[in-house]
């Protein structure tokens, strides 16, 4: 089965400094990985996803993620975290082929501090 | 591009009565749509899945005769939440996926906040 975990409830950062949230995910399948930010009152944006291409993965906000099949994680990381990025972040995995089901982490929760 | 609305953005009812929500796919057309359910401070559960023109598939324990959902074009899918209860209070969320395009990617409505009295 597919599962997902998000390691970390909530995150708190100062500006300019470098973000990590953490995933670790659980399938018996090749997975397709995504990370989504959600900001208040506002729809999932998609950060970026992997679908077995490069294991290094860069997407929009100057966030990436490495996906190590080894330690089964897919963490998000940011050089310098802005006040913009403060949002709430999910981890998602879905097995290749179909359309499939989008199976959530419990989020994490960015804080940013000036 | 991909621009998903849903409507209303925020509803309160008394209990009892029934509610719609709708998903609109803005700039494209949708072969299959998605239902998500989020409970504050929780993630997103999916609901239902619907495709264009044909019976919705529900998730184990989601009761398809409380929570219909109507998918009769490419761009507009519907969920009513019938006779709705204190308990159906929740945040949801609808996406949509490209007809032809990418499986993985979906693209998602900004949410409809429902509160029921």
């Amino acid at each position: 089965a597919q599962s997902v975990t998000q390691l970390d409830s909530h995150v708190s950062v100062s500006e300019g400094t470098p973000v990590l949230l953490r995933c670790n995910y659980s399938s018996s399948y090749s997975p397709s990985l995504f990370w989504y930010v959600q900001h208040p009152n506002k729809g999932l944006q998609l950060l970026l996803k992997y679908t077995s291409a490069a294991t290094l993965v860069k997407g929009i906000n100057g966030f990436e993620a490495e996906f190590k099949k080894s330690e089964t994680s897919f963490h998000l990381t940011k050089p310098s975290a802005h006040m913009s990025d403060a949002a709430e972040y999910f981890c998602v995995v879905t097995f290749s082929g179909g359309y499939n089901k989008l199976i959530f982490g419990a989020g994490t929760r960015l804080a940013v501090h000036p | 591009g991909a621009v998903v609305s849903q409507h209303p953005s925020r509803v309160i009812c008394k209990s009892g009565t029934s509610v719609k929500i709708e998903c609109r796919s803005l700039d494209f057309q949708a072969t299959t749509m998605f239902w998500y359910r989020q409970f504050p401070k929780q993630s997103l559960m999916l609901m239902a899945t619907s495709n264009e023109g044909s019976k919705a598939t529900y998730e184990q324990g989601v009761e398809k005769d409380k929570f219909l959902i109507n998918h009769a074009s490419l761009t507009l899918s519907t969920l009513t939440v019938t006779s709705a209860h204190p308990e159906d209070s929740s945040f949801y969320i609808c996406s949509a996926g490209l007809a032809g395009g990418n499986t993985d990617t979906q693209y998602f409505g900004p949410g409809t906040r429902l509160t029921v009295l």
